[in-house]
């Protein structure tokens, strides 16, 4: 059974920062994406950052770019999320998603297959 | 990286269908057949219903059924549940590991 687990939320002052992690099982880590996906209270979903398998592509929002580094640990089958110089627009669940599967013809899907439970991030003075 | 298009809100009477609309660009919906749509209910993680534009995940009812044309995608909702009510997001592949979505569509059982 494929599993997401993010850790790592919390309060944390403006200016300062957060790591997040996200803990995946179930699959074959290295082969898939991971995304992080952040829904701030009663809004809706944005699509933060990714990191390929290999962890050679990574790509982020205009939103968080400069702010946030998406990387990865296939050893510990971890993905981080640290986050610098934040602010209260940052106060948001924080959801690490895998980014899609193969068939059994081998084709690629994009999507976000499975979502961890998320982990709240609050920043606050 | 622009946001896609939805309706705030949508409703419908149980047993009615209702159809939500996305709207995207040449960049990302109009240039990708991977449209996924996710139902979310308060509290809970988002859930994939639709992916590629029409294919359902295993477990996923077959009252719900995507489609598109252009740079506008759509979920139809036949048969309306009251277990249906929830938000409801599209999103789209961008390329290079990018993905965008929707502002969401509350569904209303009427």
């Amino acid at each position: 059974e494929v599993q997401l687990v993010e850790s790592g939320g919390g309060l944390e002052q403006p200016g300062g920062s957060l790591r997040l992690s996200c803990a995946g099982s179930g699959f074959t880590f290295n082969n898939f994406g991971i995304n992080w996906v952040r829904q701030a209270p009663g809004k809706g979903l944005e699509w933060v950052s990714a990191i390929s398998g290999d962890g050679r592509t990574t790509d982020h929002a205009d939103s968080v770019k400069g702010r946030f580094t998406i990387s990865r640990d296939n050893s510990k089958n971890t993905v981080y999320l640290q986050m610098n110089s934040l602010s209260a627009e940052d106060t948001a669940v924080y959801y690490c998603a895998k980014g899609g599967f193969y068939d059994v013809r081998g084709y690629f899907s994009w999507l976000f297959d499975h979502w961890g439970q998320g982990a709240l991030v609050t920043v606050s003075s | 990286q622009s946001a896609l298009t939805q309706p705030r809100s949508v409703s419908g009477s149980p047993g009615q269908s209702v159809t939500i609309s996305c709207t995207g660009s040449s960049s990302d919906v109009g240039d990708y057949d991977y449209v996924s749509w996710y139902q979310q209910h308060p509290g809970k993680a988002p859930k994939v219903l639709i992916y590629d534009v029409t294919k359902r995940p295993s477990g996923v009812p077959d009252r719900f059924s995507g489609s598109k044309s252009g740079t506008t995608a759509s979920l139809t909702i036949s048969g309306l549940l009251p277990e249906d009510e929830a938000d409801y997001y599209c999103s789209s592949y961008a390329g290079s590991y990018t993905f965008v979505f929707g502002p969401g569509t509350q569904v209303t059982v009427l």
